[in-house]
């Protein structure tokens, strides 16, 4: 497809569950982001992977969350021992390589709403 | 106090007026994205800009460095324009990653 996918759109699970998300950059797109965003919030910045170095995981709220990205490619995103604070919409966006000195604009996903019970 | 400051909060109006939102900032910047996001959640970037003006249609966006301030404007408003619009920075220390307002709801009203 020629936009960032993401799957599934919707998730609903139990505390304490388990849960991963997909997302599919642009093709070509190095830099992969995973944004968050909670009822009634703003968006707010999970963690960066840009080609082959290491990801910045300084927005990741726990240690229950991480994220790898596979091949330079998709990305998962897996939250563990889900609680119901996790509870928020999921957003993944890429962009063209992102650098020291360079920025490129980011395409965003449709997200994943994710709600746990 | 957040980084990214946008006013206003909510904002309606009637079909064809002239809208503005405003977005300040605090730290220095490389670039600033403006968003929209309907319901249902779907996040459009609408502009990323560094300096100046820029122009989409019956959009424009201005970025004032200087005063760390940008504007978005919609002319001649239409009921479709109705959305969650976001102002998002990166700055110029640290990761490469966006700080968000928290958004201004608009409604246009037929």
């Amino acid at each position: 497809g020629a936009g960032v996918s993401q799957s599934p759109s919707n998730k609903v699970t139990e505390k304490g569950k388990d849960v991963e998300l997909r997302c599919d950059p642009i093709s070509g797109h190095t830099a992969l982001y995973w944004y968050r965003q909670s009822l009634g919030q703003g968006l707010e910045f999970l963690i960066y992977f840009q080609g082959n170095s290491a990801p910045d995981k300084s927005g990741l709220p726990s240690d229950r969350f991480s994220a790898e990205r596979t091949g330079g490619s998709v990305s998962t995103l897996t939250i563990q021992r889900t609680q119901q604070e996790d509870s928020a919409v999921y957003l993944c966006a890429s962009s063209l390589e992102a650098g020291a000195s360079s920025y490129n604009e980011q395409f965003f996903g449709p997200g994943t709403r994710l709600t746990v019970l | 106090k957040n980084e990214v400051e946008q006013s206003p909060q909510n904002l309606t109006a009637q079909e064809g007026e002239f809208i503005t939102i405003n977005c300040s900032y605090s730290v220095g910047i490389s670039a600033l994205h403006w968003l929209q996001q309907h319901p249902g959640g779907g996040i459009v970037s609408l502009f990323m800009l560094s300096s100046g003006k820029k122009k989409h249609g019956r959009l424009i966006a201005t970025i004032n460095i200087q005063e760390k301030h940008s504007s978005l404007h919609i002319t001649a408003s239409h009921p479709r324009d109705s959305a969650v619009y976001i102002c998002a920075v990166l700055a110029l220390q640290g990761a490469q990653k966006l700080v968000f307002g928290q958004g201004t709801r608009l409604t246009i009203n037929p």
